[in-house]
């Protein structure tokens, strides 16, 4: 059964504060491990898409990575508009095709 | 480009009721799934419509479920409500095929209350 885990469960930071969140996840045969951001009330904001170990990408203060087990998300010198819960998200190759998420990553961003 | 819209976004059931929801994909998008969202159990898939098809289901009981029209749109119908079911349900919005391959997009969601 496809797991995914991320820690920790909340994260408060000053703002320009770097950190990192992480994903770690256990699936038969990684199709994709995808990152959303969820405000309040909403529904989940895509963020990024990883596809291969190694693989990185880049949105404004947001990057994330990909290993084989894990996939962290880094927050470089966050802005309170950036306080959201953050959701990690896999997809198998086999199966259901649907996506499996963690519970989330609570991050508060103070001034 | 419009994205995924959710109608209605705010129902007050009571117990033993039935509720439809309604939900229309980013145009072109042929893949549209179904999340339940609380905060105990977090985002658990329901099923997901491909072309008019279930294409896949989740472990949720047969009370919970859906359609797609030709267009796309999807409805996701709960009878006899319980409790429980009181929720975020959450309408996803997927390409399908080659890279970048069923990346999903979020409607805003209907919070679904059960009295």
């Amino acid at each position: 059964e496809d797991q995914v885990t991320q820690s920790p469960e909340a994260l408060r930071l000053q703002e320009g504060e770097s950190s990192s969140l992480n994903c770690s996840y256990t699936v038969s045969g990684l199709r994709g491990l995808f990152w959303y951001r969820q405000d309040p009330g909403k529904g989940p904001e895509f963020l990024f898409t990883l596809y291969s170990a190694g693989e990185e990408k880049e949105k404004e203060r947001l990057k994330a990575t990909l290993t084989k087990k894990e996939s962290f998300l880094h927050i470089t010198a966050p802005k309170p508009e950036d306080s959201a819960t953050y959701l990690c998200a896999v997809q198998a190759w086999t199966g259901r095709r649907a996506l499996t998420f963690g519970s989330g990553t609570r991050l508060q961003v103070q001034p | 480009k419009a994205g995924v819209t959710q109608t209605p976004r705010y129902l007050i059931k009571t117990r033993g009721q039935q509720v439809t929801l309604s939900c229309s994909p980013i145009s072109g998008h042929r893949s549209v799934s179904w999340y339940q969202q609380t905060p105990g159990q977090g985002l658990q898939f329901l099923f997901e419509y491909f072309s008019e098809t279930q294409r896949n289901k989740g472990n949720f009981p047969g009370r919970f479920s859906g359609r797609q029209f030709s267009n796309s749109r999807s409805e996701m119908n709960v009878s006899t409500l319980e409790l429980g079911d009181s929720a975020l349900y959450l309408c996803a919005s997927g390409t399908s095929g080659v890279r970048p391959y069923n990346e999903q997009f979020f409607g805003p969601g209907t919070r679904l209350t059960v009295l």
